[in-house]
This record gives structure tokens, sequence and C-alpha cells, in this order.
């Protein structure tokens, strides 16, 4: 069983497009994360959720919104798609709030805007 | 302010040894982290120092001096798939996620 899954792997859209990536743990985690990897493999944190509420926002646009049904659950909605949020979105979750440090990720999702 | 630095790139022959040098800024310390990425794939965790030491695990070894704001990663033995990046993190002031470095991509050649 794959411990955090997202779908889908690849995504390729027209600017001004709304998309959405899903995530799902299961490992029993309380804290989901959302990050971004531009081209130059730089991971920025972009939300993460502990319980089901956003705990942080690093300064994103409101284009992207994090919606957790529950707490296995983290999909990101991105409106109004623009080239620079082509990039790979990693999904990532950790047992309770950062700890040790130890991020479970899921493998990416490839999002290329044309 | 919160800031990494490490190296872009780095080359080395299969089994050597090389270190992967990290210098960080940041206020209220609450560990260090190193991650491995391969290419094309998720960053997989590889070790967490809390206090000043080494940390040996296998192959890996970790060091962290938090007077100096400086870490690194030691690579034994080296193999072809040790080729990957490696980033070094800390945890946000707020204490709720990491901050990855740039990451540093290692080559191994045979």
């Amino acid at each position: 069983d794959t411990a955090v899954s997202q779908t889908p792997k690849y995504l390729v859209t027209q600017m001004g497009n709304d998309k959405s990536i899903k995530c799902e743990q299961n490992l029993g985690h309380d804290t989901m994360y959302w990050y971004k990897q531009d081209s130059k493999k730089f991971l920025k944190i972009m939300f993460s959720y502990n319980n089901k509420e956003l705990i942080i926002n690093e300064t994103v646009p409101n284009r992207f919104s994090p919606k957790s049904p529950d707490k296995a659950h983290l999909n990101l909605h991105i409106n109004s798609l623009e080239l620079g949020d082509s990039a790979v979105y990693f999904c990532a979750s950790s047992q309770t709030g950062i700890g040790t440090g130890e991020l479970f990720f899921g493998e990416g999702s490839r999002l290329t805007v044309l | 302010g919160q800031n990494i630095d490490q190296p872009t790139e780095m080359t080395a022959t299969e089994g050597a040894i090389v270190q992967i040098n990290c210098t960080y800024q940041t206020s209220g310390f609450n560990g260090l982290f190193w991650y491995q990425q391969h290419a094309g794939e998720a960053p997989t965790f590889l070790s967490y120092n809390v206090l000043d030491g080494l940390e040996e695990k296998g192959r890996f070894s970790s060091f962290l001096s938090r007077s100096k704001g400086y870490s690194y990663l030691l690579l034994k033995e080296l193999q072809m798939k040790d080729s990957a990046s490696y980033l070094c993190a800390f945890v946000n002031q707020a204490g709720t996620a990491l901050i990855f470095g740039k990451g540093t991509t290692l080559s191994v050649s045979s």
C-alpha cells in the first residue's frame, strides 16, 4: 500500500483553467503539507494542515486553496492557472506536527501550464 | 531571517567519501535535517540532528554544530545509486513546516 498517494501524476492544461490535485495518506498522520518544487528544484512549503485546520500559508497566491475533508486527505485546488504555476507539487504528511522532521512525501504531481 | 546555503553541485567517484556542507541561519532552532531526492522521485528522510555532534547511520553520517550554524552529510563507500540531490532543511520559526535549502546535486561516476 502506498503511504502517501497523489493524483494525477501528470497534468497538462491551458492558462486560465482551474485544476485540482488530490492527496491521501494511510499512515494515520495528523499533519499534511503541500510543497512546490520549481524548475530549479527548489522545494518550497505552501500549506500545512493539522487536524483539518490550516496552520500556515507561506505567501501563496489566493488562487491556491487547500481543502481537507478529513485528516487523511488534503487536496489542492488551483484557480486561473498561470504559466508560473508549472512545477511539481508534492504532498507530504508527518505524525504530529513537524516533530523530528520526518516527512513522508507522495510521488509528486507534475503540472504543466501552456 | 531564515537562510540555508549548500553547494549546488558535487562530483565524486565510486568507493570514495564525500562531504556535503550546509550552513544555516534561523532563530529558535529545532533541528537540522537531511533528505535525499533521486531525479523524478520524492524526497526521502535521511537524518535528523538536534544536538551537536555526529549521528551515524550505515554509510551515511550527519554532523551538527549549532554554534557555527553548520552541518554536513558524510557519505562513505559511494555507490552509483547515491547520485541524487541532497537537501538540508530546518524547521520554520512557527515550528510548523520544514524549510529546505536548494539542494546539492551529487553525481557519482565509476
